[in-house]
Order: C-alpha cells, then sequence, then structure tokens
C-alpha cells in the first residue's frame, strides 16, 4: 500500500493566489514526520516545512502553511500569495518513528505551475 | 554555510559501463543519505549512513551497486555494470544528528542526472 499519496499529478494558480496541494498518508505508528519539499527543474530537493506527529499547532514558515488533518491521516501544503518563482515539483514525505533513523518515503508528487 | 556538494551534475554511459557519484555533506552531519529518483516518480533510499556506518541498506541493487563513506565525512557511491533501468537522477542528502540522538530534517543536494544508453 502507497504510505504517501499525491492525487494531483499537476496543478495551475495565478500568481498571488493561495494554493493547496494534497497529500494522505498512511501509518500505524503514533510517532511520525510529515516534509514537504520543494524540486524546481534544476534537481535540488528544497526543505520547505515539517509537521511532527504529536504537534499541537499547524506548522507555519513565511508562505507555507501545513493543514494537518490527524484523523484524516492528511497534512496538505497551502502556498498564500503564489510568485512565478513557485512553479515546480512538490513532494511530500515522511518518516516513521521518533529517531529518525528509518527512511523518508515519498509521495510520486504534484506539479505546481503558477501563471501571470 | 555551504549545502550539499555532488558531482558531477551529468553523466551519459554505456550500459555495462561502471560510473561513480561523489558526495560531500553539509559540515557536520552525521547522517548521509543516497536516494534514486527515476523520472516520474518521488525519491527512493538507497542508503543511509551514519559516520561511516551504514544504517540502512535494505534497497541498494548489492549485485551492481556498492557505496562508502570513508572517514564519515563524503561518499561515493558506484554502479558497476550500468543497467538502462539505472537512468535516474542520484540524490545526496544529509542531516543531524541532535543532542538527543535523534536524526534531523534532511537536506539534499543538487543531483547527478545519469542516462544509461
Amino acid at each position: 500500500a502507497q504510505k504517501i499519496t499525491q492525487t494531483q499529478p499537476g496543478m495551475f494558480v495565478q500568481e498571488k493566489e493561495a494554493v493547496t496541494l494534497d497529500c494522505t498518508y498512511d501509518t500505524s505508528d503514533p510517532s511520525y514526520g510529515l516534509f514537504w519539499y520543494k524540486q524546481p527543474s534544476s534537481g535540488e530537493m528544497i526543505f520547505l516545512i515539517y509537521q511532527g506527529s504529536y504537534d499541537q499547532q499547524n506548522a507555519t514558515e513565511g508562505r507555507y502553511s501545513l493543514n494537518f488533518q490527524k484523523a484524516r491521516k492528511s497534512a496538505n501544503l497551502v502556498i498564500s500569495a503564489s510568485q512565478l518563482g513557485d512553479s515546480a515539483m512538490y513532494f511530500c514525505a515522511m518518516r516513521e518513528g521518533y529517531s529518525g533513523n528509518t527512511p523518508l518515503v515519498f509521495g510520486k508528487g504534484t506539479r505546481l505551475s503558477v501563471i501571470a | 554555510e555551504a549545502g550539499v556538494a555532488q558531482s558531477p551534475r551529468y553523466k551519459i554511459i554505456e550500459k555495462r559501463q561502471s560510473v561513480a557519484f561523489w558526495c560531500n555533506p553539509i559540515s557536520g552531519h552525521a547522517t548521509l543519505y543516497w536516494y534514486q529518483q527515476i523520472l516520474g516518480q518521488g525519491p527512493k533510499l538507497l542508503i543511509q549512513f551514519q559516520n561511516n556506518g551504514v544504517v540502512d541498506d535494505s534497497q541498494l541493487p548489492k549485485d551492481r551497486f556498492s557505496a562508502e563513506r570513508l572517514k564519515g565525512v563524503d561518499s561515493t557511491l558506484k554502479i558497476q555494470p550500468a543497467k538502462l533501468e539505472d537512468s535516474a537522477v542520484y540524490l545526496c542528502a544529509s542531516s543531524l544528528v541532535n543532542l538527543a540522538g535523534y536524526t534531523d530534517t534532511q537536506y539534499f543536494g543538487p543531483g547527478t542526472r545519469l542516462t544509461v544508453l
């Protein structure tokens, strides 16, 4: 079974608008971490935001916020005020366990295109 | 602070040839990872090191892939002999081990794009 599911292969958003990228996950471990990475065409994976399973508040980092709904096992990324430079692939990933010595498991990604 | 460095950025080889990739992690990062990213997919872990010891190599095709991290700093990933299906981007990442002994967020290098003809 897929541990990370990203159902949107591609998304379009108008510049300055907000966009939500979906991510659902599957785990029976009570301790886990959820990550979002951005991969521009240059290929580098850029860390955006992290949410721990025990965190009470939704994570925010500048224009990025994570809408964490634990009961639904979803961890959607919200980008506010989209910019042309936000056009890239976005990957949701999960790490099970607390020690961090388990591997990151990635979804298949969502390609975001920001339109001027 | 310098990021994760990788070289080469691009490599084209014929099948059955050998190839090696190099990675230098962020200074002070004890944990180093090699991922394979096939076109249209998310990265998949090949091997994880902590210092110069292997933590997880369960997904490494050991009949053709090998990796080492001598002295616990930079690392080399080798493929010998290469197959067509090895065409992918090979990403290196590193992370700190924090004071509690837990591994922190992974930071990635620019990757090496391998094409096997």
